[in-house]
């Protein structure tokens, strides 16, 4: 069975720092390129940033270039986003999800406040 | 790459038929000759989940009442009988280009 869970959101300040892991099962990690996806409350889905199968490349929204940096481990066949310098407009539902969408995880809400 | 969805907003009649269009502002053929356009759709407090991938392709699973078609920068996704389960959002997107975009979703609702 396949799962994607993801973890590590929470309440942060703004100017504050969180780290997203995504722990994936079921499929093989390593051939498949992976992404970030926001849904901010009551809006659209957003694609923030994807990495590809290796890592050696990383592509970024405008929005979060400087701020956020994807990575991964194939090793724990696990995925990351760290994120720094959170703003309000960051405040969403945090997915991880295969580049081309074809598995999700459960969402991790991350809400950036003072 | 800008994905336009029309209309954002779809009463429908049970068992009759609806259709979504996705429009992109630059065509979505790949280098490869592949065409990444891909629909999902998505209930209330869920993820979402994938309906169609390159344009055409039903995910296992998925009812075949589902259909996807269109080419260039011209999509749409038809449900020939809408059901009660067919209910919610929404969205095409497209992985062709970089950074992957998706429309502002569809608002599938019963009348």
């Amino acid at each position: 069975e396949v799962q994607l869970v993801d973890s590590g959101g929470g309440l942060v300040q703004p100017g504050g720092s969180l780290r997203l892991s995504c722990e994936v099962s079921g499929f093989t990690f390593s051939t498949n390129w992976m992404s970030w996806v926001r849904q901010a409350p009551g809006k659209g889905l957003e694609c923030v940033a994807s990495i590809v199968p290796d890592g050696s490349d990383t592509y970024y929204v405008d929005s979060v270039k400087g701020r956020f940096t994807i990575s991964r481990d194939n090793a724990k066949n696990s995925l990351y986003l760290q994120m720094n310098s959170l703003r309000a407009e960051d405040t969403a539902v945090y997915y991880c999800a295969t580049g081309e969408g074809g598995y999700w995880g459960q969402g991790t809400l991350v809400t950036v406040s003072s | 790459v800008v994905m336009t969805q029309s209309p954002l907003s779809l009463p429908v009649t049970l068992g009759q038929p609806a259709s979504i269009s996705c429009r992109s502002s630059q065509s979505l053929v790949s280098s490869d000759g592949n065409t990444y356009l891909n629909w999902f759709h998505q209930r209330p407090g869920q993820s979402p989940r994938r309906l169609i991938y390159k344009v055409s392709n039903r995910d296992s699973g998925v009812p075949d009442r589902f259909s996807g078609s269109g080419s260039g920068t011209d999509f749409t996704l038809r449900i020939s009988r809408v059901e009660a389960e067919d209910v919610g959002v929404y969205y095409c997107m497209q992985h062709t280009h970089w950074p992957h975009t998706f429309g502002q979703g569809t608002r599938v609702e019963i009348k």
